[in-house]
């Protein structure tokens, strides 16, 4: 595809399911970066990957939030046991780096993600 | 800690003027700043960005306007017409936008009326 695809594009889920989202990332870019944006409010930075390695997951608010590239390709942001305050729009963005060196990045649509 | 503070949150303006959108940073480390424009259900997508080493950079209707010494960055959207509604974000990082991330502001919903 031309751009960024992730899905499901919606998501209810009830307090305590697991959930998975996915995405993927325009064909041959190496980099990967999940956020997540809270209604009104800018992304923010959950976890980067370069091809297949976590590279920083500094902003996964808790243990219950797990990311995985396995082949460097598509990538799974999976979030256990949900609670009310995950609900949130979560995006994925991959990167390619222009010719001053800077990473630009492309969004997709995103997953909205609603926790009863 | 919010790092990038961005204002007004909301604009309203006529179509043909000139909407600004101002944000102001702390980290002396950021070296990229990008904005973004983001219509209702989709993400952001990059708008204009400019590194520190220059203090205007144009590209079509959007001008980026840069101050160093005052750690401020503005958003100026020439001739805007009402296709141009939609949230704004600045954002910021080190490294020219790689590993750490990007660090947005909070957004500024622009409404440009016929």
């Amino acid at each position: 595809g031309a751009g960024v695809s992730q899905s499901p594009r919606y998501k209810v889920a009830k307090r305590g399911q697991d959930v998975a989202l996915r995405c993927d990332p325009i064909s041959g870019h190496v980099s990967l970066f999940w956020y997540q944006q809270a209604l009104g409010q800018g992304p923010e930075f959950l976890t980067y990957f370069q091809n297949e390695a976590q590279l920083d997951k500094s902003g996964l608010p808790s243990d219950r939030f797990f990311a995985e590239r396995p082949e460097g390709s598509v990538s799974t942001l999976k979030i256990q046991r949900t609670q009310q305050e995950d609900s949130a729009v979560y995006l994925c963005a991959s990167s390619s780096t222009d010719r001053d060196g800077n990473e630009k990045l492309f969004f997709g649509s995103g997953t909205q993600l609603s926790v009863l | 800690q919010q790092q990038v503070k961005q204002s007004p949150q909301s604009l309203i303006v006529q179509k043909g003027g000139i909407p600004i959108i101002n944000c102001a940073y702390e980290n002396t480390a950021f070296d990229y700043f990008p904005w973004y424009q983001q219509f209702p259900g989709k993400g952001p997508a990059l708008l204009i960005a400019i590194r520190p080493d220059v203090s205007e950079k144009k590209e079509g209707r959007f001008t980026i306007s840069f101050n160093k010494s005052a750690k401020q960055f503005s958003l100026h959207i020439m001739d805007s017409q009402p296709g141009d509604s939609a949230t704004y974000f600045c954002a910021a990082s080190r490294r020219g936008g790689g590993a750490d991330g990007l660090t947005f502001g909070k957004g500024t919903h622009l409404i440009i009326q016929p």
